[in-house]
């Protein structure tokens, strides 16, 4: 069945950029069915949606965070990635990547990555 | 942004009993409202979608209901399983989530 995994590094520099791949296995992620996404969570606290792509390469973001991320996709290799810019400690979190319910821009979603923990400290 | 309200905040409940959670909207969100459960260490993982309808293999103890900007989501009997956190989540206007209720052993 499709699975999702998150990578990158566990540690980012203060005003540095955050940058993390979600590896898609079991299925495609040019498939028009769905869209993908990135979610995150800081420690004891609640979810917040970053953003989504589509595997066309559209992209949807967080009004409060879109000055600051980017999203791209890699059909050749069943990826798509984040990039979080100017990171402080605030964007101290569990990033999770995912997979929405159907063909919809903004949906739930119903496959999730494990998710990685991010650490922004010097 | 729509604000999602989840209350209450924990739900003391012994097992066998009956959760009743609920969450608000800020403004109308027609019937775009999801349901996750997250436990320690885990991804959330989606229960109900559009207000009423169960994902694909969940139980059918879980049910939600509601439109607007009202909507519950019902367990009709506790499970050992289902002590943890519920978020709910609107796509009516990009994506937000609520702030949760711990569902925890009294």
């Amino acid at each position: 069945q499709l699975q999702l995994q998150e990578s990158g590094p566990g540690l980012v520099k203060p005003s540095e950029t955050l940058s993390l791949t979600c590896t898609v296995s079991g299925g495609s992620i040019s498939s028009s069915s769905y869209y993908w996404g990135w979610i995150r969570q800081p420690p004891g606290k609640g979810l917040e949606w970053i953003g989504n792509i589509y595997y066309s390469g559209s992209t949807y973001y967080n009004p409060s965070l879109k000055s600051r991320v980017t999203i791209s996709v890699d059909t050749s290799k069943n990826q798509f990635s984040l990039k979080l810019s100017s990171v402080t400690a605030a964007d101290t979190a569990v990033y999770y990547c995912g997979r929405s319910l159907a063909a919809r821009i903004y949906d739930a979603f119903d496959i999730w990555g494990q998710g990685t923990m991010v650490t922004v400290s010097s | 942004e729509i604000v999602l309200t989840q209350s209450p905040a924990t739900l003391s409940l012994s097992p066998g009993e009956r959760a009743t959670l609920s969450c608000r909207a800020s403004q109308s969100i027609s019937s775009y409202l999801a349901w996750y459960q997250q436990k320690p260490g885990q991804a959330p993982r989606l229960l109900i979608y559009d207000a009423s309808n169960r994902a694909t293999g969940i139980p059918a103890r879980f049910s939600g209901s509601g439109s607007g900007t009202d909507f519950t989501l019902t367990i009709s009997s506790l499970e050992p399983e289902d002590f943890a956190v519920y978020y709910c989540q609107q796509r009516s206007t990009w994506l937000t989530f609520g702030g949760g209720t711990k569902v925890e052993i009294k």
